[in-house]
């Protein structure tokens, strides 16, 4: 079975760093590419960033790119999302997701990020 | 980017009621196109990916149909369990972008 599972979510300051993680089993991660999208609550889904199946390239969104790094361990199944010079806007839902060709067929659950003084 | 426009925002609708969401891309993304339901407080689930192809183990009732810059999903008789939130989503170029949701309420 399939299993994403992010954490590192939590309450931290405007201009803070926070390194969210996504542990990934039940199929062979190294093959994927994984994408991070976000959700401010009770608002609409929004891309952040994806990375390759051997963590050699990355894209981000506008509002991230230069603050945010995508990055991967094959050998622990693990992706990860390093936040950094956080800002108020940054408060969302961030979710793992498995691209399976084109598609985010496979989501975590979700960790929350909020940035507030 | 490609901007993704979903009608309506909103619908309110019955059981066993015909429901069409459309969607409509700022330029031609050719088939790239996807439909994911969310409910509260969960993560969002894959319906119809490539505009047409349903994800294995989504009932058939649900169904999308569209190419170019036109989309549509359709769910032939609605649920209870399909009371939801509805996103299209474009992955013809990066950044891959979703519209804006459409929610299905119950009449």
């Amino acid at each position: 079975e399939v299993q994403l599972v992010e954490s590192g979510g939590g309450l931290v300051q405007p201009g803070g760093s926070l390194r969210l993680s996504c542990a990934a089993s039940g199929f062979t991660f190294s093959s994927y590419w994984m994408h991070w999208v976000r959700q401010v609550p009770g608002k609409g889904l929004v891309w952040v960033s994806h990375i390759n199946s051997d963590g050699s390239t990355t894209n981000y969104a506008d509002s991230v790119k230069g603050r945010f790094t995508i990055s991967r361990d094959n050998a622990k199944n693990t992706l990860f999302l390093q936040m950094n010079s956080l800002r108020d806007e940054d408060t969302a839902v961030y979710y793992c997701a498995r691209d399976s060709g084109n598609d985010h067929d496979y989501w975590g659950q979700g960790t929350l990020v909020t940035v507030s003084s | 980017d490609i901007q993704m426009t979903q009608s309506p925002s909103s619908l309110s609708a019955s059981v066993g009621d015909r429901v069409t969401i459309t969607c409509r891309a700022s330029q031609s993304i050719s088939n790239y196109l996807n439909w994911y339901q969310q409910k509260p407080g969960k993560a969002p689930k894959l319906l119809i990916y490539a505009a047409s192809n349903l994800q294995s183990g989504v009932p058939s009732r649900f169904s999308g149909s569209g190419s170019g810059t036109d989309f549509t999903l359709t769910i032939s008789s609605l649920q209870p369990e399909d009371f939801a939130t509805y996103y299209c989503q474009q992955s013809y170029s990066t950044p891959w972008t979703f519209g804006q949701g459409t929610k299905v309420e119950l009449k």
